[in-house]
């Protein structure tokens, strides 16, 4: 099955920085890769999705590219605020339903 | 906006209980799924359903079932908890373009 690997566990940045998280992933045939931000007490929320025919995309101060010769895709966020602060979780979606990574918990320092 | 509800938001049971967590949608998807979430692990998939009164294993099934007699409904069951069950659990609902919408989550606490 899909195996996907998700770093940095933990990312602290200053405010203003930019925070990249990346992900990778093992099934070829996967083609949807979304990305969840998670605040506290809060279930996951789509923040961004890029399908496998598409090499980068952007909305706002962020930004999703994918290297689907290397198996790899990135989450951006430039110009951090204090609300970027929560738990990203990237996963990807092939065969059958998505598999996630483990999450990368992003503070960011005001 | 769709909408997922979770029927508690916190349970605590005890061992060997049976456990009914429900599941709510509101915009008529097909897809549900169940997760469960552990720190450093993610989201694992429990089960999903594709159309009601039907049902798939996920990566972690053993020890729970599910059941989905309406389209907007999705229970998860544990059918005899156990302490290792003791987690978050996640619903969602996908959309037509494999976008998934999830619930505020159940914290599950089994004693």
């Amino acid at each position: 099955g899909e195996n996907v690997e998700q770093h940095p566990s933990t990312l602290s940045v200053q405010e203003g920085d930019s925070a990249v998280i990346k992900c990778t992933y093992s099934d070829s045939a996967s083609n949807y890769f979304p990305w969840y931000k998670q605040e506290l007490g809060k279930g996951p929320q789509l923040i961004i999705d890029i399908r496998s025919n598409v090499g980068e995309k952007k909305d706002q101060r962020i930004a999703v590219t994918l290297n689907k010769t290397a198996k790899h895709f990135s989450l951006h966020i430039t110009e951090t605020q204090p609300e970027d602060s929560a738990v990203y979780f990237c996963a990807a979606a092939g065969r059958r339903a998505l598999t996630f990574g483990s999450g990368t918990r992003l503070q960011v320092q005001p | 906006d769709v909408k997922v509800t979770q029927s508690s938001r916190y349970l605590v049971k005890r061992t060997g209980e049976k456990v009914f967590l429900e599941c709510v949608q509101d915009m008529d998807h097909e897809n549900m799924f169940w997760y469960r979430q552990d720190p450093g692990l993610g989201l694992r998939l429990i089960y999903f359903s594709y159309d009601v009164k039907m049902k798939e294993k996920g990566d972690i099934p053993e020890g729970y079932s599910v059941s989905r007699e309406k389209k907007e409904r999705f229970s998860l069951i544990l059918e005899s908890a156990s302490t290792n069950q003791t987690s978050m659990y996640l619903c969602a609902s996908e959309g037509q373009n494999y976008e998934q919408y999830f619930g505020p989550g159940t914290r599950l606490t089994v004693t």
